[in-house]
């Protein structure tokens, strides 16, 4: 199955730690995007890249997170100093942008953070 | 600026009734609109979309929604449930200029009964 994959699927952590999570986008998608979504919510928006370019950012990424798309292939998403309020599950999308037509984001299946 | 609101944060219908979830948007500028339909411990999938042309769109699974510019809405339909409707659904909203980022509703739960 080529869709679009999430590492790991689950992660405990203790508040103060450090996170990372990793998406793998469908391959051909040059777009990539991530969202965080918290119990009872809808999906935030947080960021997104097209190809290694990071080209907006939400204010809910506050400087402790920190994404990255270094060979605008995979992307990682790095939570520093954990707090309690990080508790979410992380979503990544991907799609493939050509030129101002729509183009539909197809989501992994979330990395699920708890933050002790 | 964007925003969603959906009436009724839990659904229930009997196996066979008529499945009816309300969306509301707020958009300054022309919207896309979408639903999508989360499994537990799934992701999101899109279940349709509209863009432009015609306001009455399918999806599926069978579902459909129509958008009512005149009332900003654009609400999920399925004249039959079927017990694997059950899932959470979320309207979401994204200008047509600027689709990348999509707003969603908070959600609402469906469950099918018996």
């Amino acid at each position: 199955d080529t869709g679009v994959s999430q590492n790991p699927r689950h992660k405990i952590t203790k508040r103060g730690q450090n996170v990372t999570f990793r998406c793998d986008p469908i391959s051909e998608h040059n777009r990539l995007y991530w969202y965080r979504q918290t119990l009872g919510q809808g999906p935030e928006f947080l960021t997104y890249f097209q190809n290694e370019a990071q080209l907006e950012k939400s204010r809910l990424l506050s400087d402790r997170f920190s994404a990255e798309r270094p060979k605008g292939s995979f992307s990682t998403l790095e939570i520093q100093r954990t707090e309690q309020g990080d508790s979410a599950m992380y979503l990544c999308a991907s799609s493939s942008y050509s030129g101002g037509s729509y183009n539909e984001q197809f989501f992994g299946p979330g990395t699920r953070l708890t933050v002790l | 600026a964007q925003s969603v609101t959906q009436l009724g944060s839990h659904v229930s219908v009997s196996e066979g009734a008529l499945v009816l979830l309300r969306c509301n948007y707020s958009s300054s500028v022309p919207p896309y609109l979408f639903w999508y339909v989360q499994y537990p411990n799934q992701g999101l999938q899109l279940l349709l979309k509209y863009t432009t042309g015609a306001t009455l769109v399918k999806g599926i699974n069978g579902f459909e929604a129509e958008f009512k510019k005149s009332e900003t809405s654009f609400h999920l339909t399925k004249p039959s449930a079927h017990m694997s409707d059950a899932a959470e659904y979320f309207c979401a909203v994204s200008g047509a200029t600027s689709y990348d980022k999509v707003i969603f509703g908070p959600g609402t739960s469906l469950s099918v009964i018996p």
